[in-house]
């Protein structure tokens, strides 16, 4: 079946960091690309998503990028700041549902 | 925005007694999902539904189940709670061809069975 393999964490980074979370996948088919994010005592909120090859999504100051040739959809952001502090999980549409990674925490100190 | 709401965001139950988890929501969404999230395995799909009363088995239903007698309103019934129950339920929903669309999730039911 489809999964998604996502890296382990914890992440611990500066303010103004380079943040990459690598994210690969295993499909049969063209599946939707998701990333959500999961703040301190809160429910999962959609980051960005990515529906076909190629497709960049963004938000927030974050990107990935759905790449076929590698099953890769890794999140990236530019300069993070604490507010970014959070849980990160990648998933993927498989028929009916969600397939989840595992998820990543990630801390930004000032 | 989207609006999902559920009833408790801590409750704590003993063994052996049927617990109820609600669910609502405001966006007129024709699938509703329950989830279950545990350190280290992210989200496990435990039921999901596409249509009033239609209900089916996600990945791990066993000692779980489901209602959904009203469009905006999914419960999830644990028959007999066990300890190894103890877990973050969140509920999500989404509109369309299931899978397709984001999912919309509520803030999370952090359930204890002692």
């Amino acid at each position: 079946g489809n999964s998604v393999t996502q890296m382990e964490g914890p992440v611990t980074l500066s303010e103004e960091a380079f943040l990459t979370i690598n994210c690969t996948y295993t499909a049969t088919g063209y599946p939707s690309l998701f990333w959500y994010v999961q703040y301190p005592g809160e429910g999962l909120q959609l980051l960005l998503k990515a529906t076909k090859a190629d497709d960049k999504g963004s938000n927030k100051g974050f990107e990935a990028t759905y790449r076929k040739e590698t099953t890769s959809f890794h999140l990236e952001k530019g300069s993070v700041q604490v507010s970014d502090s959070a849980v990160y999980f990648c998933a993927l549409s498989d028929d009916y549902k969600l397939s989840f990674g595992a998820g990543t925490t990630v801390t930004v100190r000032a | 925005d989207v609006k999902v709401t559920q009833s408790s965001r801590y409750l704590v139950k003993r063994t052996g007694e049927k617990v109820f988890l609600e669910c609502v929501q405001d966006m007129d969404h024709e699938n509703m999902f329950w989830y279950r999230q545990d350190p280290g395995l992210g989200l496990r799909l435990i039921y999901f539904s596409y249509d009033v009363k239609m209900k089916e088995k996600g990945d791990i239903p066993e000692g779980y189940s489901v209602s959904r007698e009203k469009k905006e309103r999914f419960s999830l019934i644990l028959e007999s709670a066990s300890t190894n129950q103890t877990s973050m339920y969140l509920c999500a929903s989404s509109w369309g061809v299931l899978g397709a669309q984001p999912q919309h999730f509520g803030d999370g039911t952090r359930l204890s069975i002692l």
